[in-house]
């Protein structure tokens, strides 16, 4: 079973320029989670989706992120225009329906914004 | 709002030594889950461990096994018989018993040296 994959690994753009992240969860997982770590700081959560729908966005830190699950698999986390503060690992996870607790995560999308 | 703390940044323990890592939580929870994250360089997060608050026996996973101490809100990681492919991040991560979602503390790198 193929696990959480995150495209690109890497990204290095300027400030004010846009980039789109993805994510595939494991096949049939209904959650959907994105999370970032800035460098040195802990891992905080962004939003979860159940399927297509949003179910918490709370910890989207501005409109400047964009987060869609359109059809309810793969998802794509948009931040534009990119600022410095943006920079770090953007992580994803999936989990299967009633199972919150047993995220499965990807391997990160390392974002530098210059 | 839930917090966790890493006081520990870096760590070091030679191979086949014993070595605990510290985790402090706050919340006012009287159910939650506790769970240990590595991260291995260049690799996705994978779960160690993970603990049930209403249970009082500690988990146990092979090498690995928590000192979980609740009144204290307190969840250490003892790795045993250190392997050098124990060389990772490891991120402490706190979810209410009906959450949705992590939190993460700060993460411990842990290097295991020949």
């Amino acid at each position: 079973e193929a696990g959480v994959t995150q495209f690109p690994s890497h990204s290095v753009i300027e400030k004010g320029q846009t980039v789109t992240l993805r994510c595939d969860p494991i096949s049939g997982h209904d959650n959907l989670y994105w999370y970032r770590r800035v460098m040195g700081k802990e891992i905080k959560f962004l939003l979860h989706f159940v399927k297509e729908s949003k179910q918490d966005e709370s910890g989207m830190p501005n409109n400047r992120f964009l987060a869609e699950r359109t059809g309810g698999t793969y998802s794509t986390l948009k931040v534009q225009p990119a600022e410095l503060e943006d920079s770090g690992v953007y992580f994803c996870a999936s989990s299967q329906q009633g199972l919150v607790d047993t995220q499965y995560f990807g391997p990160g999308t390392r974002l530098t914004v210059l | 709002a839930q917090t966790v703390t890493q006081s520990q940044p870096e760590m070091s323990v030679q191979e086949a030594e014993t070595v605990t890592l510290s985790c402090t939580y706050d919340t006012s929870e009287n159910n939650y889950y506790l769970f240990w994250y590595k991260q291995p360089p260049s690799r996705q997060m994978i779960l160690v461990i993970r603990q049930e608050a209403y249970k009082q026996q500690n988990a146990t996973e092979n090498r690995f096994s928590v000192n979980f101490q609740k009144a204290a809100k307190s969840f250490s990681l003892k790795i045993s018989d250190s392997q050098l492919g124990d060389t990772a991040m490891y991120f402490c991560a706190f979810m209410e018993a009906y959450g949705q979602n992590f939190v993460f503390g700060p993460g411990t790198r842990l290097s295991v040296l020949p």
